[in-house]
């Protein structure tokens, strides 16, 4: 149990346009759901925190109108990332919780803005 | 914000060898878990365990939450065993995990 779906895992853009990338929890339903960004070779970085049917709530130095998120349902949250640019290049990681503290994580989208 | 450092930073093994992994934390936590990332990116749960000893196979962890740390026992490394291990932690009612740095683990044949 407690599987978490990514879609895409892997997008190439071009600079300035908006790629969405969708996080799902398939056999429990999450209250809250987290966005990460790693970077190559190093931790992972939390973004921002997203609930259902409230306004996410973003990490200090994370821009909230570039990186829009929408958690429209118990089982989907996704991010998009507007007018991308190539520093905006990384692999991005959503996590769902369960009923208590453990969460789970999707297996990461891989964003390439040319 | 609470710290979490991880050590080591780099392990190399030689197949069928054990290790220890350890996670440090600077403030009292109601979440831990440890993760291994494999080649492609994915996180999986290894452990949940704000406290106590848990096992599962060749892997076990302890949490001493008083003294605030955390240890992952790997034994009879297996070349599959290669990848990132971290360490997350929580200490409020936000859920937020906050990660350590990882250990990045090579088993070598």
């Amino acid at each position: 149990g407690a599987v978490v779906s990514q879609h895409p895992s892997r997008v190439i853009c071009k600079s300035g346009t908006s790629v969405k990338i969708e996080c799902r929890s398939l056999d429990f339903q999450a209250t809250t759901m987290f966005w990460y960004r790693q970077f190559p070779k190093k931790s992972l970085m939390l973004m921002a925190t997203s609930n259902e049917g409230s306004k996410a709530t973003y990490e200090q130095g994370v821009e909230k109108d570039k990186f829009l998120i929408n958690h429209a349902s118990l089982t989907l949250s996704t991010l998009t990332v507007t007018s991308a640019h190539p520093e905006d290049s990384s692999f991005y990681i959503c996590s769902a919780r369960v009923a208590s503290f453990e969460q789970y994580f999707g297996p990461g989208t891989r964003l390439t803005v040319t | 914000g609470i710290q979490v450092e991880q050590s080591p930073p780099d392990l190399i093994l030689q197949e069928g060898a054990n290790s220890t992994l350890r996670c440090n934390f600077s403030d009292s936590v109601n979440n831990l878990q440890w993760f291994h990332q494999n080649p492609w990116g994915q996180l999986i749960n290894l452990f949940y365990i704000p406290s106590g000893t848990k096992q599962n196979g060749r892997l076990s962890a302890t949490t001493v939450a008083t003294e605030r740390y955390s240890l992952l026992y790997i034994s009879s490394s297996q070349t599959t065993d290669s990848g990132v291990y971290f360490c997350a932690v929580g200490g409020d009612s936000s859920y937020k995990l906050i990660f350590g740095s990882g250990t990045r683990l090579l088993v070598r044949p």
